[in-house]
């Protein structure tokens, strides 16, 4: 059964104190990993999607990175616009049309 | 951009009320989605549709049904709200091919009174 649990929970960090946020999976056959951003009350907004051990991808203070067995997303000199849930996802090739299946995400707060 | 577009951001409905939710998509995508989220539980996935007319169960299918007539479309039924239904309603949708990047909307909150 695919699985996807992330780590920690909550995390609370100062203003530019930098932190990684982990995301470990089981599946049979990864086809694709997803990072998304919530905000309280919105729907998800897509940050990143990586295919293969190894990839990286950036996208201003945040960057993914991905091995085969988990996902660390890495913020760096965070900000407190950076607070949010963050949601890992993944999709399994057994999967059907590409549904996702997500893990609890991490509440991150940044505090000025 | 992308756009998934949730008719309505909050409802209050009574016990045994039929409820609709409606969604629409302006990107052409050929899967559409409802999840549901929930504290403690994440997001889970109702229905699914992958083309016009065409559906097929997600996770959590008991006590909702779907409609897809038009590609853009994809609407999500309670035939008869319960309590448990009480939730944050996300619709998303992506390309037909799976390693497509989903979309959400806004998502709607429903509260069973």
């Amino acid at each position: 059964e695919d699985q996807v649990t992330q780590s920690p929970e909550a995390l609370r960090l100062q203003e530019g104190e930098s932190s990684s946020l982990n995301c470990s999976y089981t599946v049979s056959g990864l086809r694709g990993l997803f990072w998304y951003r919530q905000d309280p009350g919105k729907g998800p907004e897509f940050l990143f999607t990586l295919y293969s051990a190894g990839e990286e991808k950036e996208k201003e203070r945040l960057k993914a990175t991905l091995t085969k067995k988990e996902s660390f997303l890495h913020i760096t000199a965070p900000k407190p616009e950076d607070s949010a849930t963050y949601l890992c996802a993944v999709q399994d090739y057994g999967g059907s049309q590409g549904n996702l299946i997500f893990g609890k995400g991490t509440k991150l707060s940044v505090k000025p | 951009d992308v756009k998934v577009t949730q008719s309505s951001r909050y409802l209050v409905k009574r016990t045994g009320e039929k409820v609709f939710l409606e969604c629409v998509q302006d990107m052409d995508h050929e899967n559409m989605f409802w999840y549901r989220q929930d504290p403690g539980l994440g997001l889970r996935l109702i229905y699914f549709s992958y083309d016009v007319k065409m559906k097929e169960k997600g996770d959590i299918p008991e006590g909702y049904s779907v409609s897809r007539e038009k590609k853009e479309r994809f609407s999500l039924i309670l035939e008869s709200a319960s309590t448990n239904q009480t939730s944050m309603y996300l619709c998303a949708s992506s390309l037909g091919r799976a390693g497509n990047t989903i979309y959400f909307g806004e998502g709607s909150w429903l509260t069973v009174v």
